[in-house]
């Protein structure tokens, strides 16, 4: 059985610090790796994707991917309360068609 | 806005009916995915289209059943509701086969009572 495993939260944070979101992966086929965010009563929003080990940056957001250790993370620089949200860690197969979903972190921005 | 529409916003049936739910894919995309999420839950892949064919089936009874249509449009059906069908249905569509890059709808609230 594929798994992709994220901390339910939620995870507190104060406004203007970094947020660390933390997902593993059981499958070492997996080939891509997508970060969305999910607000509350709304479908996912694609932030980010990575594909290759390292860092992703793109604005405030940064992806890692550690194959090795089948460990991906998204960090979030100078956190928002707009970014208050259920954030979901995605992982796709070289072959697979469908992308296996963690449950999703929620996290908090307090101001 | 992703470009991908969903209808309807909410719906309610009872168990036992039958219900249909409708996606339009974003320009350019000729992929459809559908997912099931229930509250507190990641979504859960019930089946791809690809050029009006299936390309793939999640962990879901034959009442779950698709059509893509020649504009790549698509619809889920569902028979036989059950109570525990309730969830948020969503639809994402992509580029291509390969499903990177999936963008969302904004989903279908069904209630089973």
């Amino acid at each position: 059985q594929k798994e992709v495993e994220q901390n339910s939260g939620p995870l507190s944070v104060p406004e203007g610090a970094i947020a660390s979101l933390n997902c593993t992966y059981s499958d070492r086929g997996s080939q891509s790796f997508f970060w969305y965010r999910q607000y509350s009563g709304k479908s996912p929003e694609l932030i980010m994707f990575i594909y290759s080990n390292g860092d992703k940056e793109d604005g405030r957001f940064t992806a890692q991917l550690n194959k090795a250790s089948q460990y991906v993370s998204l960090l979030i620089r100078d956190s928002q309360p707009s970014d208050s949200a259920t954030y979901l860690c995605a992982v796709k197969g070289y072959s697979n068609y469908q992308l296996i979903w963690g449950a999703g972190t929620k996290l908090i921005i307090k101001p | 806005e992703t470009g991908v529409t969903q209808s309807p916003t909410h719906l309610i049936k009872t168990r036992g009916q039958q219900v249909t739910l409708r996606c339009s894919s974003q320009s350019g995309h000729n992929t459809v995915s559908w997912y099931q999420q229930a509250l507190g839950q990641g979504p859960q892949f019930i089946f791809q289209y690809y050029r009006e064919e299936e390309n793939g089936r999640g962990n879901f009874p034959p009442r779950f059943s698709g059509l893509q249509f020649p504009n790549y449009s698509s619809e889920l059906n569902v028979n036989a509701l059950e109570l525990d069908d309730s969830a948020l249905y969503l639809c994402a569509s992509s580029r291509s086969g390969s499903s990177d890059e999936q963008y969302f709808g904004p989903g279908t609230r069904l209630t089973v009572t």
